[in-house]
């Protein structure tokens, strides 16, 4: 089974900056990595596919990059509404695994 | 529009069944595969299993937790999956989640979710 490690599993930051989480997979995944975003009681949201594919209706803040092993989710102008978890999930082998998640908090 | 509605959860003693249903409308549901994805309380998403769509077979898919107890499958007449979960352990509480799709698709749709506790 492919294994996917995400980091940091928890990061604070402030309203306007920039940030990365990075997920690694066991073995390669071409670009078969999709990102997910989930605020507290809420169901996940698709937000990236195609490891750099913006879902439609996702701001363009958000961007997604790499290819094989190790991908990175990039937030840039960070704003209120995205402190949430993250989660990576790998979908090129079954069965599909999801990263541990990132949380996001406000500093 | 697109909407997964998912039914079935409750509490169960272990050791019991339950059968979870996903019903889908606003796209082809045919031409779908489909997911269960789950998430214990406080904890993050687990992937659960897959059924591709039946023109490609309807083969099910399932991660190591849970195959050989749950199983996958599905009505495309009444356009819904199920998760047939028999066998239930404390640690299958979660909520259950059903979503669309595989490839670049996967999961760009999800339900609400339904609770499942396992407990005496």
């Amino acid at each position: 089974d492919i294994q996917m490690t995400q980091s940091p599993s928890a990061m604070s930051a402030s309203v306007g900056d920039r940030v990365t989480i990075t997920c690694r997979a066991s073995q390669g995944i071409t670009n078969y990595l999709a990102w997910f975003q989930q605020r507290p009681g809420q169901v996940p949201k698709r937000l990236i596919y195609g490891a750099s594919l913006l879902q439609t209706g996702v701001p363009s803040r958000f961007s997604g990059s790499g290819s094989g092993t190790e991908f990175t989710l990039t937030i840039n102008n960070l704003q209120p509404e995205d402190f949430a978890t993250y989660y990576c999930l790998q979908h090129d082998s079954y069965p599909y695994t999801f990263g541990q998640g990132t949380k996001l908090e406000i500093k | 529009e697109v909407h997964l509605v998912e039914s079935g959860g409750g509490l169960v003693q272990p050791g019991r069944s339950l059968r979870l249903s996903c019903t889908a409308s606003g796209f082809n549901f045919g031409e779908y595969g489909m997911n269960w994805v789950r998430q214990a309380p406080g904890k993050g998403l687990e992937w659960v299993g897959f059924i591709r769509s039946t023109a490609y077979g309807g083969t099910t898919y399932y991660a190591a937790s849970v195959k050989d107890r749950f199983a996958i499958s599905r009505d495309d007449s009444k356009s819904v999956v199920y998760l047939q979960m028999n066998s239930l352990e404390t640690e299958d509480t979660a909520v259950y989640f059903c979503t669309r799709g595989g490839g670049y698709v996967v999961s760009d749709y999800w339900g609400q979710g339904t609770l499942v506790a396992v407990s005496s």
